[in-house]
């Protein structure tokens, strides 16, 4: 069983396009992130998300949504898509807060943006 | 703003030998430290967590805490060519919120 589940695994898509990138987990985990590597390999946290609280990374443009339908997913919907938004985005979830120790990596989206 | 700095690399060592991978940090209130390893077009894994001052070691790995100096190393004994890898260093606060992660050194063991 996939602890952590994103889908699509690539997204090619055009500029000024509006996609979204759907994660699941299955691990009963109460907070959801979403981060963004770039090609230089920055990993760089995004948004931290449980069912009272969302944290924003204040960098993230507002082109960017996250949106939970259930505790069980965390989808990421961006808007206009840009050429910089050309990245691997990795869902992840821990039982408590952001405490690295218990948190699984999803297996990443890549996206390129043309 | 919080940075995390590490040598980009890629540091090649022969199969065997110890690889050394470097990692600084600006906030000197930083309490939580981990290395990740991330193979190529894989996720990040957790391999390491450091709180204290000093030597933690797991196996073949060895992660050194010098926060008077605010830096912290990790250390691979015997390094095997499947130890080829980015490492990532994260520096957080305490129980490891708020962290950031550095660019990441590529480890490259050469049989």
């Amino acid at each position: 069983d996939t602890a952590v589940s994103q889908t699509p695994k690539y997204l090619v898509t055009q500029m000024g396009n509006d996609k979204s990138i759907k994660c699941e987990q299955n691990l009963g985990h109460d907070t959801m992130y979403w981060y963004k590597q770039d090609s230089k390999k920055f990993l760089k946290i995004m948004f931290s998300y449980n069912n009272k609280e969302l944290i924003i990374n204040e960098t993230v443009p507002n082109r960017f949504s996250p949106k939970s339908p259930d505790k069980a997913h965390l989808n990421l919907h961006i808007n206009s898509l840009e050429l910089g938004d050309s990245a691997v985005y990795f869902c992840a979830s821990s039982p408590l807060g952001a405490d690295p120790e218990t948190q699984y990596f999803g297996p990443g989206t890549r996206l390129l943006v043309l | 703003q919080k940075e995390v700095e590490q040598n980009s690399g890629p540091l090649s060592v022969p199969e065997g030998a110890i690889a050394s991978l470097n990692c600084t940090y600006s906030d000197r209130g930083s309490q939580s430290f981990f290395w990740y390893r991330q193979y190529s077009g894989k996720s990040p894994e957790l391999i390491m967590s450091i709180y204290s001052n000093g030597d933690k070691e797991d196996g073949r790995f060895t992660a050194q805490l010098n926060k008077a100096s605010q830096y912290v190393s990790l250390l691979i004994r015997d390094s095997q060519p499947s130890d080829s890898a980015t490492y990532l260093c994260a520096v957080g606060d305490n129980y490891g919120q708020n962290f950031v992660f550095g660019p990441g050194t590529r480890l490259s063991v050469l049989p």
